[in-house]
C-alpha cells in the first residue's frame, strides 16, 4: 500500500517571504498522480497543485511551485511571496494511475501560520 | 454550478443511534469517495465507489455501509454511532483517470458522537 509522510506538523514564515513544504511517499508503482491540497478554517478542500509521474518537469501555478524527485520520492511544495490567505493546512496525497485503484492516499497535513 | 454538496452540515447523535449522511455530484463523474478528517490523522478513505452500482472498502471502513444510488449520490450510513466516529467526514468525486485524477469535495459534515 501506498503511504504519504509530511513530516512537519506545523510550519511558519514571515509575510512576503518564501517557504517549503516537505512530503515524501512510497510506492512501488512508476506511473501515479501527486497533489498538493489546501484547507484553510472554512474547511474547504482546494487543490492547489498537481504532478504527473511521467513528467520531469515540476509543476507550476502562480506563486506555487513544486520540487518533484521521483527516484527520491519527494514531493515539496514551494510558496514564494508568502500572504496572509495562505495560511492553511496543506495536504499532500498520492494517487495510483492505474484502472481501478483510484483513491487518495493523504499525508497528516502540514499547518501553514503567516507572520504578518 | 453546486459541485459537490453533503448534507447534513453538522449533527450531533447519541451512542448507538443511526444517521445517513447524503452526497451529491452535479459533474457527471463517475467516482465517489468518502474520507473522514481527524485531527493530526489527515484524511482517511472509508468507502469509495469506482463506478455507478460498485463499492470498494477503504482504509477505515468499520461501522460504516455506502450506497451509491445513482451516478450522482453516493450515501453513507452509521448504523450504531460510537464515539468514536466523532468527526468530520467529506465526500468526494473525480471523473476517473480519464483525465488527471483531481478529487472534488464537498464542504464537510462535521459530526459528533455522545
Amino acid at each position: 500500500a501506498q503511504t504519504v509522510t509530511q513530516s512537519q506538523p506545523e510550519m511558519s514564515v514571515q509575510e512576503a517571504e518564501t517557504v517549503t513544504l516537505s512530503c515524501t511517499y512510497d510506492t512501488s508503482e512508476s506511473d501515479y498522480y501527486l497533489f498538493w491540497y489546501k484547507q484553510p478554517p472554512s474547511r474547504q478542500m482546494i487543490l492547489v497543485i498537481r504532478q504527473e509521474a511521467y513528467k520531469q518537469q515540476n509543476a507550476t501555478e502562480n506563486r506555487f511551485s513544486v520540487n518533484f524527485q521521483k527516484a527520491a520520492k519527494s514531493f515539496s511544495l514551494k510558496i514564494s511571496d508568502s500572504q496572509l490567505g495562505d495560511a492553511a493546512m496543506y495536504f499532500c496525497a498520492y494517487r495510483s494511475a492505474w484502472f481501478g485503484n483510484e483513491k487518495l492516499t493523504f499525508g497528516t497535513g502540514t499547518r501553514l501560520t503567516i507572520i504578518p | 454550478n453546486a459541485g459537490v454538496t453533503q448534507t447534513p452540515k453538522f449533527q450531533v447523535l447519541k451512542t448507538g443511534q443511526s444517521m445517513t449522511l447524503q452526497c451529491a455530484q452535479d459533474m457527471n463523474h463517475n467516482s465517489m469517495y468518502w474520507y473522514r478528517q481527524d485531527p493530526g490523522m489527515g484524511l482517511r478513505l472509508i468507502y469509495y465507489s469506482a463506478s455507478e452500482g460498485t463499492t470498494d472498502k477503504g482504509e477505515v471502513p468499520n461501522g460504516y455501509n455506502v450506497s451509491r444510488l445513482n451516478k450522482r449520490e453516493f450515501s453513507l450510513r452509521l448504523e450504531s454511532a460510537a464515539p468514536s466516529q466523532t468527526s468530520v467526514y467529506f465526500c468526494a468525486s473525480s471523473m476517473g483517470l480519464q483525465n488527471t485524477g483531481e478529487l472534488f469535495f464537498g464542504e464537510g459534515s462535521r459530526l459528533t458522537v455522545l
